[in-house]
């Protein structure tokens, strides 16, 4: 069965300081995407990443940085230097290829509040 | 381009009144999928469309109806609303299933009384 687990619920963190939000999933496919949501209090989705499940190089972007192990089924994200504008709702969200639709699983979201 | 826009943003239904939330995107996007966020949740999959004409349950489909008679449009039919569909609702398109990721609405915040 397809599950995505962000243990996490809230995470505190002062300016300035790194933060890392973790992404279980779980998947019978070998082929398989995973991405990365941030919800801003506005409301609305923006999406962060996707990542295919043959490629387990880190990325970076800027002060973001995703670390990808198939060996621990996990798809962390971190923040370096946190801004207060960091601040938001992050998903991690799994899309199978198995499946037709191409529907996201979502895990249920950390939400992180960086105090100035 | 406007991507994905959905209408109203908020809306107070009595139970069992029902109502519509529309969904446009003007990206030429063939897939379109209605998610429904409720507190401290995930999104979840209620109903999806690989095109005009063609729509499918997805994981939560009880009390809702969708159509989709052209590429741009994707509309949620609620019937007879209940509590229990208080909800935020996002209507998100893409190009394909995978690997292209889902443009999100900015949702619909739906309470039903």
């Amino acid at each position: 069965a397809q599950k995505v687990t962000q243990a996490q619920t809230e995470i505190s963190v002062v300016e300035k300081e790194d933060v890392t939000l973790d992404c279980v999933y779980e998947t019978r496919d070998t082929t398989y995407y995973l991405f990365w949501y941030k919800q801003p209090p506005s409301g609305e989705l923006v999406f962060l990443i996707r990542r295919n499940s043959f490629d387990e190089q880190n990325e970076i972007s800027g002060r973001y940085s995703w670390n990808f192990q198939k060996s621990t089924s996990s798809f962390n994200f971190t923040i370096t230097a946190s801004q207060v504008v960091d601040s938001a709702v992050y998903f991690c969200a799994l899309s199978e290829a198995g499946r037709s639709q191409g529907n996201l699983i979502f895990g249920k979201g950390t939400k992180l509040s960086v105090k100035p | 381009n406007a991507g994905v826009t959905q209408t109203p943003k908020f809306r107070i239904l009595k139970i069992g009144q029902s109502m519509t939330l529309q969904c446009t995107q003007d990206m030429n996007h063939n897939y379109m999928y209605w998610y429904r966020q409720d507190p401290g949740m995930g999104l979840k999959l209620i109903y999806y469309s690989v095109g005009a004409g063609i729509t499918d349950k997805g994981e939560v489909p009880n009390g809702y109806n969708v159509s989709r008679s052209t590429t741009e449009d994707f509309p949620l039919r609620l019937e007879l609303a209940a509590p229990s569909q208080t909800s935020v609702y996002f209507c998100a398109s893409s190009y394909s299933p995978r690997p292209y990721e889902q443009y999100f609405g900015p949702g619909t915040r739906l309470t039903v009384t």
